[in-house]
């Protein structure tokens, strides 16, 4: 069965640095999202992106965020200047319409620690 | 504007026993609604989805939701609870105009054997 994977699981990073969050979408679908789960709160959506440019984006996604689809398969998330309050899990998910019928397939996430 | 209230943050049952997980939602458009289960450590997985089709409907692990468009309502049921159903579950409201998905806070469901 096709799924979303993402990479890496598991990123511990220094605050001020950058991160990049990798996704590989599943292949026929259109529509990438990014969400955010900080350690037990809710999951937060962060940007949806579709055609090469974002569609909509959350008060999170400030300017230290941002999207790319670089090369057709893979859909980046970049931290410019990581926070100590970006720690969280990062959700990458796609699909292959709006949601009018299809879904939201999520990979498992990649847990982002800032120290 | 869209928004989900997942009116019990825990609930906690028997195994054997029915579950009930309640989600009230608000729209300006006609909304496809879902509901997404996290065991610990995953990553997010659908139970099951309403996009205006059936009003009841059926997801799997024997789960199912009645959307209720008079009470604003899609709540999550079971008849009888396993062990393996201890869960995060979350009801996801999403604008099909805009593309846009709102997650309730979560409801986490215990099962006591």
């Amino acid at each position: 069965e096709p799924e979303v994977t993402q990479t890496p699981s598991h990123q511990v990073t220094q605050m001020g640095q950058e991160v990049i969050l990798r996704c590989v979408p599943i292949s026929n679908h259109l529509y990438f999202y990014w969400y955010r789960q900080i350690l037990g709160q809710k999951v937060e959506f962060l940007v949806s992106f579709y055609n090469n440019e974002i569609s909509e984006k959350s008060e999170i996604f400030d300017d230290q965020f941002s999207v790319e689809r670089p090369d057709g398969s893979n859909f980046t998330l970049k931290i410019r200047s990581t926070k100590l309050e970006d720690s969280a899990m990062y959700f990458c998910a796609s699909s292959w319409d709006r949601g009018n019928t299809g879904e939201l397939f999520f990979g498992e996430g990649s847990r982002l620690t800032v120290l | 504007a869209q928004s989900v209230t997942q009116l019990d943050s825990h609930v906690s049952v028997s195994e054997g026993t029915p579950v009930l997980l309640r989600c009230n939602y608000s729209s300006s458009y006609s909304p496809s609604l879902f509901w997404y289960v996290q065991h610990p450590n995953k990553g997010l997985q659908l139970l099951l989805k309403y996009t205006s089709a059936a009003t009841l409907v059926k997801g799997i692990n024997g789960f199912e939701a009645e959307f209720k468009k008079s009470e604003t309502s899609f709540h999550l049921t079971k008849p009888s609870a396993h062990m393996s159903d201890a869960a995060e579950y979350f009801c996801v409201v999403i604008n099909t105009n805009a593309g846009k998905s709102t997650f309730g806070d979560g409801t986490t469901l215990t099962v006591k054997p």
